[in-house]
C-alpha cells in the first residue's frame, strides 16, 4: 500500500517553457503532499508543503510564482515551474501523507532539464 | 539550513559485510527516519524510531537513536549488492500528517561483489 506516483518522469523542454509535475497518491488519500528539489549527489530539499484545498506554504527562498502548486484533491497535488531557465534544471521529488502521519510516500521523482 | 549530517559521506563494503551510518542532528525531535534512495529514484521509507525509543530493529537493518548526543546510527547486516544506494536520515519535530522532515546529507553505500 502507499504507492505515490510521480508524472512525467523526464522532462527535457526549452528555455521559457512551462512545465507541469503530476503528484498522484493511488491507494490512499493524501491529506498533505511535500515538493522537494535534489540536486546531482545532494540531499533534498524541501520547497513547499501543501494541504488539500488550500494553498501551499512555501519554504524560504522558493518563489511562489515561480513553482506553481495546485492541490485539488486529496490524491492529486501538481507543481508547475513557470517560464523554466536552465537554473531550474534539476530533479523534483514529491511525497504524501495520510491521516496516519508519518512517514512520508515518495514518488520516484522527475527530471527536468531546461535547454 | 540541513537539520542533519551524516557520516560518512560515503562507504564502500564487501558484500556480506556490515555497513554502519550515522547521523548527527541539532535539534530536539518527535521521530527520525531512515530513507534508501536508488540512483534517479525516489526514496523508500526504511525504519522510523520515535524519540522515547532507543532501538529499533526491522529485518537485516538495525536502528539506534541517542537523544542526549543527538545522534541516530543505521547498521545493514550482512550486505547485498542490491544495498548500494544512498540513505538518508530525516528528523521530524511532529508526528501530524503536516509536519516537515528535515534530511541529512545522506551516505552513498557500494557494495562490492
Amino acid at each position: 500500500g502507499a504507492v505515490v506516483s510521480q508524472h512525467p518522469s523526464r522532462v527535457i523542454c526549452k528555455s521559457g517553457t512551462s512545465v507541469k509535475i503530476e503528484c498522484r497518491s493511488l491507494d490512499f488519500q493524501a491529506t498533505t503532499m511535500f515538493w522537494y528539489r535534489q540536486f546531482p549527489k545532494k540531499s533534498l530539499m524541501l520547497m513547499a508543503t501543501s494541504n488539500e484545498g488550500s494553498k501551499a506554504t512555501y519554504e524560504q527562498g522558493v518563489e511562489k510564482d515561480k513553482f506553481l502548486i495546485n492541490h485539488a484533491s486529496l490524491t492529486l497535488s501538481t507543481l508547475t515551474v513557470t517560464s523554466a531557465h536552465p537554473e531550474d534544471s534539476s530533479f523534483y521529488i514529491c511525497s504524501a501523507t495520510d491521516r496516519e502521519g508519518q512517514p512520508q510516500h515518495f514518488g520516484d521523482g522527475t527530471r527536468l532539464s531546461i535547454l | 539550513s540541513q537539520q542533519g549530517e551524516e557520516d560518512p559521506q560515503a562507504l564502500s563494503i564487501q558484500e556480506g559485510e556490515n555497513a554502519t551510518m550515522n547521523c548527527s542532528y541539532k535539534t530536539s525531535i518527535n521521530n527520525l527516519q531512515w530513507y534508501r534512495q536508488n540512483s534517479g529514484r525516489g526514496l523508500v521509507h526504511l525504519i522510523l524510531i520515535r524519540s522515547n525509543e532507543r532501538e529499533k530493529h526491522s529485518g537485516r537493518l538495525r536502528v539506534t537513536l541517542d537523544t542526549s548526543k543527538k545522534s541516530s546510527s543505521l547498521l545493514i547486516t550482512a550486505s547485498r549488492a542490491a544495498d548500494t544506494a544512498s540513505y538518508f536520515c530525516a528528523t521530524a519535530t511532529g508526528y501530524s500528517s503536516a509536519s516537515k522532515i528535515i534530511f541529512g546529507s545522506g551516505t552513498r553505500l557500494s557494495i562490492r561483489p
